[in-house]
């Protein structure tokens, strides 16, 4: 029933590993979104993805690679955890690309890095 | 360039009171403006939008809003405040053709029996 999910809901980690968020849509959009929400609640958007291909990708450092299987799924890989990317990522998924295209968004992933 | 700037990182209103949440925005073509609710703990839902259609704006659970070119704004009201309706509030803004949205800091409203 969920129109945007993701696994885990929590992640709790030690610095140095890596580890992975996944999201999947069932709404068939064409386009996925990850945005970071820092500790005082500040959304910004990391990567845009449009049928399967990256088309925004906002100075976020190397260590985070998301991937797109297919239209429904955009997970994202972080390498090297450092204690600044302890944060709550969300997913979030439009019909298109357009302004007017309504984001929605999945119920979020909070990592925090020891 | 976008920005948008939310007056107030809390908000307190007692519960029937109007609820006034206040969003201005900077852009430099036609802007798509948009407010999002955030519960404790989950996503963001979509409140309402503004896509250059009628001024002003109704959404879901009785809020609305009203966009004013000349003052830049898109401030979100409700005529009597629930309980239920606390919660972070998000303004954002996105403008025509391919486009991201950008989001305001958020307003907390506290709602007091």
């Amino acid at each position: 029933d969920t129109a945007v999910s993701q696994t885990p809901k929590y992640l709790v980690t030690q610095m140095g590993n890596d580890k992975s968020i996944k999201c999947e849509q069932n709404l068939g959009h064409d386009t996925m979104y990850w945005y970071k929400q820092d500790s005082k609640k500040f959304l910004k958007i990391m990567f845009s993805y449009n049928n399967k291909e990256l088309i925004i990708n906002e100075t976020v450092p190397n260590r985070f690679s998301p991937k797109s299987p297919d239209k429904a799924h955009l997970n994202l890989h972080i390498n090297s955890l450092e204690l600044g990317d302890s944060a709550v990522y969300f997913c979030a998924s439009s019909q298109g690309f357009y302004g007017t295209d309504t984001q929605y968004f999945g119920p979020g992933t909070r990592l925090t890095v020891l | 360039a976008q920005s948008v700037t939310q007056l107030g990182s809390h908000v307190s209103v007692s519960e029937g009171a109007l609820v006034l949440l206040r969003c201005n925005y900077s852009s430099s073509v036609p802007p798509y403006l948009f407010w999002y609710v955030q519960y404790p703990n989950q996503g963001l839902q979509l409140l309402l939008k503004y896509t250059s259609a009628a001024t002003l704006v109704k959404g879901i659970n009785g809020f609305e809003a009203e966009f004013k070119k000349s003052e830049t704004s898109f401030h979100l009201t409700k005529p009597s405040a629930h309980m239920s309706d606390a919660a972070e509030y998000f303004c954002a803004v996105s403008g025509e053709g391919y486009s991201t949205l950008t989001f305001g800091k958020g307003t907390m409203l506290l709602v007091s029996p």
